[in-house]
């Protein structure tokens, strides 16, 4: 995970904002992604944004873009207790010949 | 779908021994990767592969072998168990190498 960065922990109030950072390192990465793993469960699948695109929203997500850069984020509104888990930031392989790259998560915490 | 499979879910051994982590995957996925988890270290990858015959290493390979004699199976060989392969192991594929990776519920393993 040394090619793509994202703080360890953040801490928030039921119904505030999460925004969670990453900054990667291929600036041709055709695609980003962002997993969630919840305590004792692999990761799953939260969101992905395609290189071309700034922003992309999904319900209570939204997805930032930063080519220039090469900073992604994801915020979470409204975030509830549920929300809490680590969350992975992944970029398409800079040598473009192995699986994608991860940080090192970002452990979320929701304060009731 | 049962999606990707993994066995055992949890591993006690001791030093010196061996065993095998096993991996399938329903999707007719091409590529499969292991990783493991640490604390503080995100995801690090340890063996891919491209399809049936066909392996590679990744960024932790020492110490495990793989094989991948047919597209659903792709199973993680300890073959002299160390206390620094205390681990949660996940296993993934993906119908191509920078796409979205679905992973397993994950090994849970313990050398003592």
């Amino acid at each position: 995970g040394e090619d793509v960065e994202q703080s360890l922990f953040l801490s928030v109030r039921e119904g505030d904002s999460s925004v969670i950072n990453c900054t990667y390192t291929d600036s041709s990465s055709t695609y980003l992604y962002w997993y969630k793993q919840e305590p004792g469960a692999g990761l799953q699948l939260l969101t992905y944004i395609f290189s071309n695109m700034d922003m992309k929203q999904d319900q209570r997500l939204t997805v930032l873009l930063n080519k220039k850069d090469k900073h992604l984020s994801l915020r979470i509104a409204d975030t509830q207790t549920g929300d809490s888990a680590i969350y992975f930031c992944a970029e398409t392989s800079p040598r473009g010949n192995t699986p994608l790259v991860f940080g090192k998560g970002t452990r979320l915490s929701v304060i009731a | 779908n049962a999606g990707v499979t993994q066995t055992p879910k949890f591993q006690v051994l001791k030093t010196g021994q061996s065993m095998t982590l096993q991996c399938a995957q329903d999707m007719n996925h091409e590529y499969m990767s292991w990783y493991r988890q640490d604390p503080g270290m995100g995801l690090r990858l340890i063996h891919y592969s491209v399809g049936a015959g066909i392996t590679d290493q990744g960024e932790v390979p020492n110490g495990y072998n793989v094989s991948r004699s047919t597209t659903e199976d792709f199973p993680l060989r300890l073959l002299s168990a160390a206390p620094s392969q205390t681990s949660v192991y996940f296993c993934a594929s993906s119908y191509g190498l920078n796409r979205e990776q679905f992973f397993g519920p994950g090994t849970r393993l313990t050398v003592l």
